[in-house]
């Protein structure tokens, strides 16, 4: 079946400009995860969303950023203002559900977004 | 909160031969699962292997095996018979199950194999 997909792969723009990221998770998955990898930084976490449950945002490095999910399924994730410190590979992964510690999160193949 | 920690920044294998990538762990929950996600240059996490705390036995997955010890707070992977597509970023994976659903990453290593 087809996975996690997300758009654009690949993303420029300036200093200042605002920028959508599309994820859609793998049909049947209520669990939907971003996360930021960037060089020196790792892999973090950024935000979570369960089913309708209000999202958990902890991890979401300024109020530039926000996500939102519509319907249980696509998600967006905004940031505002781009700083070239933004510039990084933008995760989105799905799982069945977040109830279960061994369920496993599918990835999505990414979006690369340079801030110039 | 969980941290994980790999020393291994880059390795190389000779194609055919077996390497053992390292991670160790460190949580304050009872319960975890443990997980490593192979990224090739194209930047995909592809999931390999899960582990779970509770598990009595090491996880295996065709030429991928998990080297669980609880005690020591190891979870190495094992990647028997490399083949030129195993050259990857390789990265072990923890998530408490008490109150937590997000993945704590490791830094990474780099696996280049060798013809």
């Amino acid at each position: 079946g087809a996975g996690v997909s997300q758009s654009p792969s690949n993303k420029v723009t300036e200093k200042g400009k605002d920028v959508e990221l599309r994820c859609d998770p793998i049909s049947g998955h209520t669990a939907l995860y971003w996360y930021r990898q960037s060089l020196g930084q790792g892999l973090e976490f950024l935000i979570y969303f369960q089913g309708n449950s209000a999202p958990d945002k902890s991890g979401l490095p300024s109020d530039r950023f926000s996500a939102e999910r519509t319907g249980g399924s696509v998600s967006t994730l905004t940031i505002q203002r781009t700083q070239q410190e933004d510039s990084a590979v933008y995760l989105c992964a799905s799982s069945l559900s977040s109830a279960a510690g061994q369920e496993t999160q599918y990835f999505g193949p990414g979006t690369r977004l340079l801030v110039l | 909160a969980q941290k994980i920690t790999q020393t291994q920044p880059g390795m190389f294998v000779q194609e055919k031969e077996a390497v053992t990538l390292d991670c160790t762990y460190d949580t304050s929950d009872p319960s975890y699962g443990l997980f490593w996600y192979k990224q090739p240059s194209s930047g995909e996490m592809i999931f390999l292997i899960y582990q779970g705390s509770y598990d009595q036995q090491n996880a295996t997955e065709g030429r991928y095996s998990l080297n669980f010890q609880k005690a020591r707070k190891s979870a190495n992977l094992v990647i028997s018979a490399s083949q030129l597509g195993d050259s990857a970023m390789y990265f072990c994976a923890m998530r408490g199950f008490s109150n937590d659903y997000k993945l704590s990453f490791g830094a990474g290593t780099t696996v280049t194999v060798r013809a």
